[in-house]
């Protein structure tokens, strides 16, 4: 079974910039979450989503948004980045019962702004 | 505020000899824990969890105890091999939804 696909693995933007990032679940997974992962502020919950609707939310900014498609493919979106935007996100994917327990990680994309 | 605490950024542990990795939470809502093991430019990758109606589970050489009086849980790692070298994080969530609050990470280097 594939694991979870990042794309793409990274990243250079300029600030002020938006940016896309792409993850791909492993199959039959429905839910998908992002993370962000900084050495000040270790890995952070930025959203969850769960049969195309979004379930749960962390403390970022609106600069901060995704969506997921009826295949469970999720994208991220950063709008007007800024250098401290610089970091590991992270896409996450877990079964489809809403209780699940662990969730699977993609190896990552790293973006730099510069 | 830091939801889930690892106080010990990292730890050194011989070849063969057992690897004891502690986190502690202050939410009383988490009930569901996890660990997970995160090399440089890799993605975490899952170990082992617990149920908050549990107080101990083991998988091979990664055993994780929890004690929810004090709202701390631990992983123990016997033995010790320098494969296992790498981050350790602690995770917890409530058990709706796959909102992972994450600890800071031990840096663990096992010594051959």
């Amino acid at each position: 079974k594939a694991g979870v696909t990042q794309t793409p693995r990274y990243l250079i933007k300029t600030r002020g910039q938006q940016v896309t990032l792409s993850c791909s679940p492993i199959s039959g997974h429905r839910s998908v979450s992002w993370y962000q992962q900084t050495p000040g502020q270790g890995l952070q919950f930025l959203f969850e989503y769960f049969s195309e609707t979004q379930r749960n939310k962390g403390n970022f900014p609106g600069r901060f948004s995704g969506r997921q498609f009826s295949n469970s493919r999720s994208e991220m979106n950063v709008s007007t980045l800024e250098l401290g935007d610089s970091a590991l996100y992270l896409c996450a994917s877990g079964p489809s019962d809403q209780f699940s327990t662990e969730a699977f990680f993609g190896q990552g994309t790293r973006l730099t702004v510069v | 505020d830091q939801q889930v605490k690892q106080n010990s950024p990292s730890l050194s542990v011989q070849e063969g000899r057992i690897s004891i990795l502690n986190c502690d939470y202050t939410n009383s809502m988490f009930d569901y824990f996890l660990w997970y093991k995160k090399y440089p430019a890799e993605g975490p990758t899952f170990l082992i969890s617990i149920s908050s109606i549990k107080d101990k589970n083991e998988d091979g050489r990664f055993t994780v105890f929890l004690n929810k009086s004090a709202k701390h849980l631990s992983l123990h790692i016997v033995p010790s091999q320098p494969g296992d070298s790498a981050v350790y994080f602690c995770a917890a969530k409530q058990s709706y939804g796959q909102n992972f609050v994450f600890g800071p990470g031990t840096r663990l280097s096992v010594l051959p």
